[in-house]
């Protein structure tokens, strides 16, 4: 069974403050995406990450694919209470069909 | 737009029933995939299909089986319902046409998802 392993499962924190989740595996992936999930909705796409070593931000959020295309980070500056929700990784392994997802990692900002 | 459409949100189905759930996307993608999603353990990959009539097993298919008679239709199917099949199901699917690789990036596109509970 190819895994997606994300840390921390869960994450408690205050408004302002910065974090950090990661997403490992031991698997290649073609590129990875990371998405959002509100309760009750499907998963919704940040970003996608393509080429190993690559970093792209969406304002306070930083992403990171690693060099051997087998893990990524999502770094978040100056939390706000609107990012709470479910983080999820996912991505084709690379020379199958197969997409999977990430163990997933909630986060509560609280005010 | 692309939409993959599930034919039910919110299901109840008692022990021992047959289920059947159905995806429908209206954009010819070449890949469909079943999922279910649990607390604390994910989006599992139950099945999925890269052309019709073929299958693949993902990580967790027992208890589970899938139909692909045409492109556009990819049905999940419990023989015989169980208490711990209760679970968020999710279909999602994708026009990358061939195994991944060194693309741009992996357009998959979801359902709203469907809401099983088996009692």
């Amino acid at each position: 069974t190819q895994l997606l392993e994300q840390s921390p499962q869960f994450l408690s924190i205050q408004e302002g403050e910065n974090l950090t989740v990661y997403c490992n595996s031991s698997s290649v992936f073609s590129s990875l995406q990371w998405y959002r999930q509100e309760p009750g909705e499907g998963p919704v796409l940040l970003v996608t990450v393509v080429t190993g070593g690559e970093v792209k931000k969406l304002k306070r959020l930083t992403f990171q694919f690693g060099d051997a295309r087998k893990d990524s980070s999502l770094h978040i500056t100056a939390a706000q209470p609107g990012d709470t929700g479910l983080y999820l990784c996912a991505g084709g392994i690379w020379g199958t069909y197969k997409y999977i997802f990430g163990t997933g990692t909630r986060l509560k900002v609280l005010a | 737009d692309v939409k993959v459409t599930q034919s039910s949100r919110y299901l109840v189905k008692r022990t021992g029933e047959k289920v059947f759930l159905e995806c429908v996307q209206d954009m010819d993608h070449e890949n469909m995939f079943w999922y279910r999603q649990d607390p604390g353990l994910g989006l599992r990959l139950i099945y999925f299909s890269y052309d019709v009539k073929m299958k693949e097993k993902g990580d967790i298919p027992e208890g589970y089986s899938v139909s692909r008679e045409k492109k556009e239709r990819f049905s999940l199917i419990l023989e015989s319902a169980s208490t711990n099949q209760t679970s968020m199901y999710l279909c999602a699917s994708s026009p990358h046409p061939t195994r991944w690789g060194r693309e741009e990036g992996n357009t998959i596109y979801f359902g709203e998802g469907s809401w099983l509970t088996v009692v």
